[in-house]
């Protein structure tokens, strides 16, 4: 069936360093989702993604934070500065419709040093 | 603050015993909850969506959902060692963000 993928599944930085995370959606889907989950925590909803905008965020995605999809390539999230907080697992997400069930891709392990 | 909770934190079935899953939330505001699960290291596969009271059945998956009180559940019929898997109960919360519990961790016993 059809998948998101997440490249690359592991990454590690140096703190205050720049990053980005790719994902890649399901190719005819139009909503765009990015949450975090610390290691033995709750998954947390981060971003949504539509027709080239935010149209909500949460207030874990810090001004450090942006997101894009250039022409219709790579969803991605980059963190400017990075920050040792920022460690976690990051998953992408994708759906056809509003309220339609994402589906998610297999997460970025994020390490800060 | 919309929370999700979840019970029991882990359970152990043996296979083809019914293994029921449940998860309450907070205000009964939202109109869509999702079951989803995650093998370790893997992404979240959805099993179920529901928006109304009663009962939804995906395969071998059945969710109650009850407005009223508050609680939905996970119901899964004969379930295999391959099943064994962390389940999430996740919360419609506006028009974009799920509210996702901290998850059962399902063993499944051969």
């Amino acid at each position: 069936g059809p998948k998101v993928l997440q490249i690359p599944s592991h990454q590690i930085i140096d703190m205050g360093q720049m990053v980005t995370l790719n994902c890649d959606p399901v190719s005819n889907h139009l909503y765009f989702y990015w949450y975090k989950q610390i290691l033995g925590q709750q998954m947390e909803f981060l971003v949504n993604f539509y027709n080239g905008k935010v149209m909500e965020k949460s207030k874990l995605f810090k001004d450090q934070f942006s997101v894009e999809r250039p022409d219709g390539s790579y969803f991605t999230l980059k963190i400017q500065p990075t920050a040792l907080e920022d460690s976690a697992v990051y998953f992408c997400a994708s759906s056809l419709r509003q309220g339609q069930a994402p589906l998610f891709g297999e997460g970025t392990r994020l390490s800060v040093l | 603050q919309q929370k999700v909770q979840q019970s029991p934190e882990s359970l152990t079935v043996s296979e083809g015993a019914m293994a029921s899953l449940n998860c309450t939330f907070s205000d009964g505001t939202s109109d869509n909850f999702r079951w989803y699960r995650q093998h370790s290291g893997k992404g979240l596969e959805v099993l179920v969506s529901i928006f109304s009271d009663g009962e939804k059945e995906e395969g071998r998956f059945t969710a109650h959902l009850n407005r009223a009180s508050l609680h939905v559940s996970l119901h899964i019929r004969e379930p295999q060692p391959s099943d064994s898997a962390v389940y999430l109960c996740a919360m419609g919360s506006g028009s974009w963000q799920l509210i996702f519990g901290s998850g059962t961790q399902l063993t499944v016993m051969p």
